[in-house]
């Protein structure tokens, strides 16, 4: 298995411009998060879906910020407009329901600047 | 506010040396993992702790839940390089699948 899969690994966008990152879980497990980590506020959990279902986005930080998960297979996190402050890495992770682990991509590194 | 608070948040040791990271809240868990983060990477699972009091041993690593669930401890025995890293706890409360990180304590291990 290949693992969880994001992309683009780095970005460099500048302020006011739209970014999307993807993510591809791994094949079988039904849920995904989209966690962000900075040095300051450490790793942070964004949203996460249940069977392609958005569970709880508290952690979305505002309106700039959208997620969806058209299928099993594939998830976006989008922001639009990106500010400097969105600036961080930002992780996919798709849980086993049978071992109870997250398992992580390798994170998609943004800087707006 | 944080909900799993860390400590210390950075500790440089020799090798050989012995280290405790502890991981707390004030709220019950009804499980608790530690995860090791290196640059470059996502974090990645090192064990899940289910049980108050639960003591479980990965080589060199002891990794203790707390009697009431709130708190947990990471022990290592002899540090190598090999083990530096962000250390990271996580803890899901109730039934929910969301899982929450801790604060992160930053290791670095040297020769």
């Amino acid at each position: 298995d290949a693992g969880v899969i994001q992309s683009p690994r780095h970005e460099v966008t500048e302020m006011g411009q739209e970014v999307t990152l993807r993510c591809k879980p791994i094949s079988g497990h039904n849920s995904l998060f989209w966690y962000r980590q900075t040095m300051m506020r450490g790793l942070e959990l964004l949203i996460y879906f249940n069977n392609n279902v958005p569970i709880d986005d508290s952690g979305m930080p505002e309106d700039r910020f959208s997620a969806k998960m058209p299928n099993a297979s594939f998830s976006t996190l989008k922001i639009q407009p990106s500010e400097p402050r969105d600036s961080a890495v930002y992780f996919c992770a798709s849980f086993s329901h049978n071992t109870g682990e997250l398992f992580f991509g390798e994170g998609s590194r943004l800087t707006v600047l | 506010t944080q909900l799993l608070e860390q400590s210390p948040q950075f500790l440089s040791i020799q090798e050989g040396e012995n280290l405790t990271v502890y991981c707390n809240s004030s709220s019950v868990f009804s499980s608790l993992q530690w995860y090791r983060q290196e640059p470059g990477e996502g974090p990645v699972l090192l064990v899940t702790v289910v049980t108050g009091g639960e003591v479980k041993k990965l080589k060199r690593l002891t990794f203790q839940f707390g009697d009431a669930r709130k708190d947990s401890s990471l022990h290592i025995t002899a540090a190598q390089p090999g083990d530096t890293g962000l250390y990271l706890c996580a803890g899901v409360i109730g039934t929910a699948s969301k899982l929450t990180f801790g604060t992160g304590t930053r290791l670095q291990v040297t020769l």
